[in-house]
């Protein structure tokens, strides 16, 4: 069965601190799309990336990284020299197996607060 | 370019009755979801379609109705309203396989309280 696990409930981190969000994922397929969505305060969902199961390469987009190991079933998140405007719940999410029959349903972790403190 | 739109933002119900969650979205999306979001669970899958005319269920369906008669609109049905409801409730749609395949879009949320 398929499976995300996002161990860190809340996090609380300082103005400019760096800081990671784990992810860490089950499935035994061997195609699959990794996410990271963001929810700010005001309660809508952002999308942030999204990482094909064959591309291990880290990713960086201005201050966020993504660091995907599929050796260890992990795609973590780091913000560097993080922001107030940073603060909100983050979810790490996993798609079905990459087949004809894929039907964009998304499984989700339960999501880790962070919050910024200036 | 409205995206994803659900009404009410906000409902509170009584144990008992009866309501409709509206979802429509304008980028002519094939597939669309309905999620619940409850405190510190993540989100779980209530219904889905992948065209209209085409529902089926997810993780959590009990308690729900679907139906997608237009590729636009994806309303959510629920009947005799629980406390276990209580919920906030998100309406996705997936972008266009050819590039944004599983990349969802989704509403600004309807916050639901049965009491």
């Amino acid at each position: 069965a398929q499976k995300v696990t996002q161990a860190q409930t809340e996090i609380s981190v300082v103005e400019k601190e760096d800081v990671t969000l784990d992810c860490v994922y089950e499935t035994r397929d061997t195609t699959y799309y990794l996410f990271w969505y963001k929810q700010p305060p005001s309660g809508e969902l952002v999308f942030l990336i999204r990482r094909n199961s064959f591309d291990e390469q880290n990713e960086i987009s201005g201050r966020y990284s993504w660091n995907f190991q599929k050796s260890t079933s992990s795609f973590n998140f780091t913000i560097t020299a993080s922001q107030v405007v940073d603060s909100a719940v983050y979810f790490c999410a996993l798609s079905e197996p990459l087949m004809s029959s894929n039907t964009g349903k998304l499984i989700f972790g339960q999501g880790t607060t962070l919050q910024v403190k200036p | 370019n409205a995206g994803v739109t659900q009404t009410p933002k906000f409902r509170i119900l009584k144990i008992g009755q009866s309501m409709t969650l509206q979802c429509a979205q304008d980028m002519n999306h094939n597939y669309m979801y309905w999620y619940r979001q409850d405190p510190g669970m993540g989100l779980k899958l209530i219904y889905y379609s992948v065209g209209a005319g085409i529902t089926d269920k997810g993780e959590v369906p009990n308690g729900y109705n679907v139906s997608r008669s237009t590729t636009e609109d994806f309303p959510l049905r629920l009947e005799l309203a629980a406390p276990s409801q209580t919920s906030v409730y998100f309406c996705a749609s997936e972008g266009q396989r050819s590039s944004g395949a599983n990349v969802l879009t989704f509403g600004a949320g309807s916050r639901l309280t049965v009491l």
